[in-house]
């Protein structure tokens, strides 16, 4: 069974501070997404990457930065928190294959004060 | 650019009865599409995925079908759940390709006991 692994559920930060999530995937995946979802607005898409050291810009980068170093660990940066990244953020990744799906973490609920 | 569309917002229905939800977007050239179940506070979890090629996929009592012509799918529930209360989601590949999801804002579903 595919598992995607958020390192936090929950996190409080302040603003302006440099914030990491983590996410790590154990199904040897090519891909790794990072979403956000906020009501009103549904899941969209940050980042994404391919491979690895490889990145590609979502629809919502800015302010964002992620690392892939390795095969199995996709990390979001935020760079200096803003309240406006309050937000619910999902990992997911997935295989080359057409007929596989994406596969989710439970997602980190990440609150800037 | 990939839009989804889901409708309806929200549905309440009593057990028992068969229930259609529903997805557009707007560029056909998808690779394939997928349907999501989420319950409140949780990741995702993939239901069906229709590839590019297909005109439908099941699984147990959901039937997704899939009309790239038309821009439309389709998720079919049997003999609703009380266990089947959730938010589905439609979700299509933003640039036609096997990259990052384009989501709908999604189907909150209530199914009455």
């Amino acid at each position: 069974d595919v598992k995607v692994t958020q390192s936090s559920r929950y996190l409080v930060k302040r603003t302006g501070e440099k914030v990491f999530l983590e996410c790590v995937q154990d199904m040897d995946h090519e891909n790794m997404f990072w979403y956000r979802q906020d009501p009103g607005l549904g899941l969209r898409l940050i980042y994404f990457s391919y491979d690895v050291k490889m990145k590609e810009k979502g629809d919502i980068p800015e302010g964002y930065s992620v690392s892939r170093e390795k095969k199995e660990r996709f990390s979001l940066i935020l760079e200096s928190a803003s309240t406006n990244q309050t937000s619910m953020y999902l990992c997911a990744s997935s295989s080359n294959l057409s007929n596989q799906p994406q596969h989710f973490g439970d997602g980190t609920r990440l609150s800037i004060l | 650019k990939q839009e989804v569309t889901q409708i309806p917002a929200a549905l309440s229905v009593p057990e028992g009865e068969n229930l259609v939800l529903n997805c557009s977007f707007t560029d056909s050239a998808i690779y394939n599409l997928q349907w999501f179940r989420q319950d409140p506070g949780k990741g995702l979890t993939s239901l069906l995925l229709i590839q590019s090629s297909q005109r439908e996929q099941t699984s147990g009592r959901l039937n997704a079908s899939l009309d790239k012509s038309s821009g439309r799918s389709t998720l079919y529930i049997a003999a609703s759940q009380p266990g089947d209360s959730a938010t589905y989601l439609c979700a299509a590949p933003a640039h036609g390709g096997a990259d990052g999801l384009t989501f709908g804002k999604g189907t909150h579903l209530i199914i009455q006991p």
